[in-house]
């Protein structure tokens, strides 16, 4: 069965760093998302990406942090001058394997996460 | 912004019985809602949803119940294993799921063997 990847599993970096997370989609899903889950916290949206921009973007994701689909394949999340308070889960989702439409629904699969650590 | 409530935190349940999670909304632009089940240091495994234009959706042991006059859906689980036991998230969006999921808060499940 198809699943979402991500990479690495676990990320520590120092305050002020910048870091990485790295996300391979379903192969056919055409709506990438990141959400992210602060420890004993709901999981939170952060921006969605379609025909290689970004759809919508939440208050969390300032200009410190960016989305990217280099190679048609992987969908990154980098993010700049890392603060404490980004220390969380972050899941990498997909869905959409063709145009959603009145009785047609597509549905968000998310990959295993990365815990990021922000010393 | 608590667009969408889980306001039972957790839930204990006989294994065998049934199991029964609630979620509420306040949006009335929403029109798609799914149940993701949860283990520690994983990420949201989909479990089922349902589109507003529906009131019932079921898939084996689960059913997605949906009163869209209440703004309230429940998903049950029937009859509810020791593996279920997991954090059990209420989601919701427009334009049938390719957009942005607003999340509950969660309900942790425990099946008591």
């Amino acid at each position: 069965e198809p699943e979402v990847t991500q990479t690495p599993s676990h990320q520590v970096t120092q305050m002020g760093q910048e870091v990485i997370l790295r996300c391979v989609p379903i192969s056919n899903h055409l709506y990438f998302y990141w959400y992210r889950q602060i420890l004993g916290q709901k999981v939170e949206f952060l921006v969605s990406f379609y025909n290689n921009e970004i759809s919508e973007k939440s208050e969390i994701f300032d200009d410190r942090f960016s989305v990217e689909r280099p190679d048609g394949s992987n969908f990154t999340l980098k993010i700049r001058s890392t603060k404490l308070e980004d220390s969380a889960m972050y899941f990498c989702a997909s869905s959409g394997a063709g145009l959603a439409s009145f009785g047609s629904y597509n549905e968000q699969f998310f990959g295993p996460g990365t815990r990021l650590t922000v010393l | 912004d608590q667009q969408v409530k889980q306001n039972s935190p957790s839930l204990s349940v006989q294994e065998g019985r049934i199991s029964i999670l609630n979620c509420d909304y306040t949006n009335s632009m929403f029109d798609y809602f799914l149940w993701y089940k949860k283990y520690p240091a994983e990420g949201p495994t989909f479990l089922i949803s349902i589109s507003s234009i529906k009131d019932k959706n079921e898939d084996g042991r689960f059913t997605v119940f949906l009163n869209k006059s209440a703004k309230h859906l429940s998903l049950h689980i029937v009859p509810s294993q020791p593996g279920d036991s997991a954090v059990y998230f209420c989601a919701a969006s427009v334009n049938f799921g390719n957009e942005k999921l607003t999340f509950g808060t969660g309900t942790r499940l425990t099946i008591i063997p």
